[in-house]
């Protein structure tokens, strides 16, 4: 299958900071992104819709000034977590698709001390 | 898309085959029955998806029941490496649909020594 990559795998950061994410499909263009984040023994819940030289649609409740997505190829998607708290801390998803199948990053493991 | 409902854990012997429940009770005709699987801290990973007939490929098997408002998901030999949060999502299957999967709670498989 197609396959997503997502970078970095885990990232410590301080409060106050940015982090960014980056998601790339590895073979195959994808107009859109999807980012997801998952807390501990919680199913994934979507956050936006990243478009591909536009604007992210995001989820309701999900700050679009605070996560900051950015598609500006056919294959990189970027979320940056801006002035990270420890209540960002989560594991973010991204998933691309590809004719009927959805295919997901590795995730990232987002730790906010 | 429809709403699914699966057990939350189910065990499985190592080495038996392991039989994934999930109903979908309001089904639409136009919509496919996906199944994904998470293994801890990893993105998840797509298995096997099917709209009315019985599908098999190297992972699973997927059986649809005739009024297609059920389907099991059956890994025949299951190891120690499918223990994972399973999820059964049903939605239509448009090629180039910019639409997000929804994931519901899952089924936590474990797969016993």
């Amino acid at each position: 299958g197609a396959v997503v990559s997502q970078h970095p795998s885990w990232v410590i950061c301080k409060s106050g900071t940015s982090v960014k994410i980056e998601c790339r499909s590895l073979d195959f263009q994808a107009t859109t992104m999807f980012w997801y984040r998952q807390f501990p023994k919680q199913s994934l819940m979507l956050m936006a819709t990243s478009n591909e030289g536009s604007k992210a649609t995001y989820e309701q409740g999900v700050e679009k000034d605070k996560f900051l997505i950015n598609h500006a190829s056919l294959t990189l998607s970027t979320l940056t977590v801006t002035s990270a708290h420890p209540e960002d801390s989560s594991f973010y998803i991204c998933s691309a698709r590809e004719n009927t199948e959805a295919f997901f990053g590795q995730g990232t493991r987002l730790t906010v001390v | 898309d429809a709403k699914t409902t699966q057990p939350t854990s189910m065990d499985c012997a190592e080495g038996r085959a392991a039989n994934l429940p999930c109903n979908h009770s309001t089904i639409s005709g136009n919509e496919y029955v996906y199944w994904y699987r998470q293994i801890h801290s990893q993105g998840p990973q797509y298995i096997i998806h099917g709209l009315k007939n019985n599908e098999t490929n190297e992972m699973a098997s997927l059986i649809i029941t005739e009024d297609r408002k059920s389907s099991t998901l059956i890994l025949p030999h299951a190891t120690l490496r499918d223990t994972a949060v399973y999820y059964c999502i049903v939605r239509v299957a448009s090629i180039g649909s910019a639409r997000q999967l929804t994931f519901g709670s899952g089924t936590q498989l474990t797969v016993l020594p």
